[in-house]
């Protein structure tokens, strides 16, 4: 079993949708969670980086993180042909360590 | 500020050959982390650095790969001899000494025929 598990899609969504990405684990030590988005031959791109269980609002970027169930989300408001990408979570269990990935949600946002 | 940098963008090699990737830090940053990522997968870490000492390696096939960080800032990955299955995107993230986020670059695409 993976620690890190994300479906890879793709996903596709029309503009304007309000875009639901998600990630489970495993790993009751992870403290520290993270999405980030990777364009095609770019590297990844931080979007949100969160402590612990809560929500984290950023523009149109909403994390959750629910420990209890081990579930991370990211939801996109609004959404735009420019978010079309590779969202990738990411787990660490204390700040320094390691990223845990998943695979990735390769995300299509048409106009 | 400027990001983490890395050189060069795109590599062609035949395997058994010899390769090397360098990567700059963000200025400041004491902690610098070198990520493979196979095709269609996540990044996954080969070597942490915290100033010019290694932190973690597990994941660093030894018999065939090499990372040094000289002075604590920049710091080479090296590869040799190269095989079929080393094809894919090298990646360098940094971050501060203070709570934070890794900061990655833009990878070096490794290509092994």
């Amino acid at each position: 079993q993976k620690e890190v598990e994300q479906d890879p899609g793709p996903l596709s969504v029309p503009e304007g949708a309000i875009v639901s990405l998600n990630c489970t684990y495993s790993n009751s030590a992870f403290q520290y969670f993270m999405w980030y988005r990777q364009y095609s031959r770019k590297g990844p791109e931080l979007l949100m980086y969160t402590y612990s269980s809560g929500n984290k609002e950023d523009g149109r970027f909403t994390a959750q993180v629910d420990k209890s169930s081990k579930y991370i989300s990211l939801f996109i408001r609004d959404s735009q042909p420019s978010d079309s990408a590779t969202y990738l979570c990411a787990s660490q269990m204390e700040y320094g360590n390691k990223l845990v990935f998943g695979a990735g949600t390769i995300l299509r946002v048409k106009s | 500020e400027a990001g983490v940098a890395q050189s060069p963008r795109y590599k062609i090699i035949e395997k058994r050959q010899s390769v090397a990737f360098w990567c700059n830090p963000i200025s400041g940053h004491a902690t610098l982390y070198w990520y493979q990522q196979i095709l269609g997968q996540g990044p996954k870490l080969l070597i942490q650095f915290q100033n010019n000492g290694v932190v973690d390696d597990s994941q660093l096939p030894k018999d065939r790969f090499s990372a040094e960080r000289l002075k604590g800032v920049d710091s080479t990955l090296k590869i040799q001899p190269a095989k079929l299955e080393d094809s894919a995107v090298y990646l360098c993230a940094s971050s501060s000494r203070d709570r934070g986020p890794q900061y990655f670059g833009p990878g070096t695409r490794l290509l092994v025929l």
